[in-house]
């Protein structure tokens, strides 16, 4: 069965502050999908990555594909309390049968 | 531009009580549609999915059914609530190859049943 996990599980931090969550898997995926969501929301997309090394910029967001297509990384500069959210990776694996979620990483930014 | 809607947003039902939600997309023709549940801290699971009018596919074995009689509109039913039923489902639809393609989810449903 195919797992990505996602680390740190929850993140505290103050406004301005820089920070990075993780998404790792030991199996490749043919592309990953960032969301974020508020509490009592659904998921809103953020990035779709689809090649290995791939680096896209969403303002204070950065997204990297790993080179081998196995983890993606999400990196917030000066973060703010409006980055508040659950963050949740999601990659759909090579055969085609299904979209892998994690659990996702609960970040809280105070001012 | 595309939007989904679901309702009711939130929902208390008895246990042993039938159960309807719906999901509705538009600006869309014959998207592959999605029902997941959330727990929390447990991720997204995905209950059921669709890739076109009365085909549904199950990913769980449940008390919970799912059907699409329009192009644009899925329904989760169940005709008994189990208390293990309650948690946020979240349809969810995408343009693409079933589970490869990117998904966009609707607001969700919150479910308690008591």
């Amino acid at each position: 069965t195919q797992l990505l996990e996602q680390s740190p599980q929850f993140l505290s931090i103050q406004e301005g502050e820089n920070l990075t969550v993780y998404c790792n898997s030991s199996s490749v995926f043919s592309s990953l999908q960032w969301y974020r969501q508020e509490p009592g929301e659904g998921p809103v997309l953020l990035v779709t990555v689809v090649t290995g090394g791939e680096v896209k910029k969403l303002k204070r967001l950065t997204f990297q594909f790993g080179d081998a297509r196995k983890d993606s990384s999400l990196h917030i500069t000066a973060a703010q309390p409006g980055d508040t959210g659950l963050y949740l990776c999601a990659g759909a694996n090579q055969a085609g049968t299904a979209l892998i979620f994690g659990k996702g990483t609960t970040l809280s930014v105070s001012s | 531009s595309q939007t989904i809607h679901q309702w009711p947003a939130t929902l208390v039902q008895p246990v042993g009580s039938p159960l309807s939600l719906e999901c509705t997309v538009e600006g869309t023709s014959n998207p592959n549609l999605y029902w997941y549940r959330q727990a929390a801290g447990r991720g997204l699971q995905l209950l059921f999915y669709s890739v076109g009018i009365g085909q549904i596919s199950s990913e769980v074995p449940q008390n919970l059914s799912a059907s699409r009689p329009q192009d644009r509109q899925f329904i989760l039913s169940s005709k008994k609530l189990l208390l293990s039923d309650s948690g946020f489902y979240l349809c969810a639809w995408g343009a693409g190859a079933p589970h490869q393609e990117t998904q966009y989810f609707g607001p969700g449903t919150r479910l308690l049943v008591l």
